[in-house]
């Protein structure tokens, strides 16, 4: 079955700096790759989204890059504030399946 | 407004009393699932249901039952808790299994076993 990587674990940036999350994964049919983030104490809630048709797609400060060869996914933000500051999770979508969640990025930025 | 909700959002409850946590949709979504939250552990699947009358153990469904009488409705019961159950729950429902759609979640329950 499917399997999604995520790596760090935790990450720490200064305020206005990027910050990358990278996602791997083992299905090579999978054709969906979503990012949740989730703040302290409240739910996942989608932030971007990327389908296997696409190589990149940009929402204001946050970007997704998937290259389907390497079977790997990032999330790209950019010019980071602390309301940033969250875990995130990264997904990927077996064709057919059910969503497969990555453990997690603790992303701290410090003002 | 298009949602899921769970209650209740925090229960202290103790050892071996049933208790069932309610999750509601109302966007007629197929695919329901419930996941339990602990540090260092990410999402881990409890239970899915693909339509009504259907359900399916996920990863983690030792200890939990779900029924799915109506579409809109997945309950998650808890016959005899323990306090290794103590954990941040969610609901989450899709359009349909395998629908390339994000899954919208809860609100969130934190069950504390005693």
């Amino acid at each position: 079955g499917e399997n999604v990587e995520q790596h760090p674990s935790t990450l720490s940036v200064q305020e206005g700096d990027s910050a990358v999350i990278k996602c791997t994964y083992s299905d090579s049919a999978s054709n969906y790759f979503p990012w949740y983030k989730q703040e302290l104490g409240k739910r996942p809630q989608l932030i971007i989204d990327i389908r296997s048709n696409v190589g990149e797609k940009k929402d204001q400060r946050i970007a997704v890059t998937l290259n389907k060869t390497a079977k790997h996914f990032s999330l790209h933000i950019t010019e980071t504030q602390p309301e940033d500051s969250a875990v995130y999770f990264c997904a990927a979508l077996p064709r057919g399946g059910k969503l497969i969640f990555g453990q997690g990025t603790e992303l701290s930025v410090k003002p | 407004e298009a949602q899921v909700t769970q209650n209740p959002r925090y229960l202290i409850t103790v050892t071996g009393k049933k208790l069932t946590v309610t999750c509601s949709q109302n966007m007629n979504h197929e695919y329901m699932s419930w996941y339990r939250q602990d540090p260092g552990l990410g999402l881990r699947q409890i239970y899915y249901s693909m339509n009504v009358e259907v359900t399916d153990k996920g990863d983690v469904p030792e200890g939990y039952k779900v029924s799915r009488k109506e579409k809109r409705n997945f309950p998650l019961i808890l016959e005899s808790p323990s306090p290794n159950q103590t954990s941040l729950y969610f609901c989450a429902s899709s359009l349909r299994q395998g629908a390339s759609y994000g899954y919208t979640f809860g609100s969130g329950t934190r069950l504390t076993v005693v």
